[in-house]
């Protein structure tokens, strides 16, 4: 099983779209999670962190299942400027990477 | 302006030849880190860096080498041992576990 998996997508959605992308990791002990946006051609942004608890950042909602071991990244009323590749970010409390990145999943708001 | 910095944007190789690509940050983080993306593909880690004078190799450190003299800088250098260097290579650079990324540097071999 891989780190961490993604769908690649594309997700082709129109303006204003309620859409959701989920990520599995296979390391029960990972503690930190993140979200990144990368645009094509550019370096990846931070998007936001994922708590326990599960939080919230206008638009976007990032939630995160211990038990099943996936985080999900929820994002409401979408806009053109979300198209995007969203990352997967989880970190490995051993080994030689102190965090592994997901593949990503595509997203084309569409007007 | 806070941030970190890469240089060359686009740098070309040839044959044989060694090729070192600058990454700076003043944003005062311990932790640097080097990724080469392919095509498609997800970040690999190359080679990071926790502290000045101490480097670790990543999953694909083969044919790359890396120094950390000073907590700024962490250059890395591609060496004619590395066959398949074309790729975007991105620099990071974290307090804690958040990483931040500088503008990244395409590689092209000729």
């Amino acid at each position: 099983r891989k780190e961490v998996e993604q769908d690649p997508g594309p997700f082709n959605v129109p303006e204003g779209a309620t859409v959701a992308f989920n990520c599995t990791y296979s390391n029960s002990a990972s503690q930190s999670f993140f979200w990144y946006r990368q645009d094509c051609r550019k370096e990846p942004k931070l998007l936001m962190s994922v708590y326990s608890s599960g939080n919230e950042d206008g638009r976007f909602t990032a939630q995160l299942n211990r038990a099943s071991q996936y985080i999900s990244l929820l994002i409401r009323d979408s806009k053109l400027s979300d198209s995007a590749t969203y990352l997967c970010v989880v970190n490995l409390p051993s080994g030689n990477t102190p965090l592994v990145f997901g593949k990503g999943t595509r997203l084309s708001v569409i007007a | 302006d806070g941030g970190i910095t890469q240089s060359p944007k686009y740098l070309f190789r040839k044959e044989g030849q060694n090729v070192t690509l600058s990454c700076e940050q003043n944003l005062n983080h311990d932790a640097m880190y080097w990724y080469r993306q392919d095509p498609g593909q997800g970040l690999r880690l190359i080679y990071y860096s926790q502290i000045v004078n101490d480097f670790q190799k990543g999953d694909i450190a083969e044919g790359y080498s890396v120094s950390r003299e000073k907590k700024e800088s962490f250059p890395l250098t591609v060496t004619s041992a590395q066959k398949n260097p074309t790729a975007f290579y991105l620099c990071a650079s974290s307090m804690e576990e958040t990483q931040y990324f500088g503008p990244g540097t395409r590689l092209l071999v000729l």
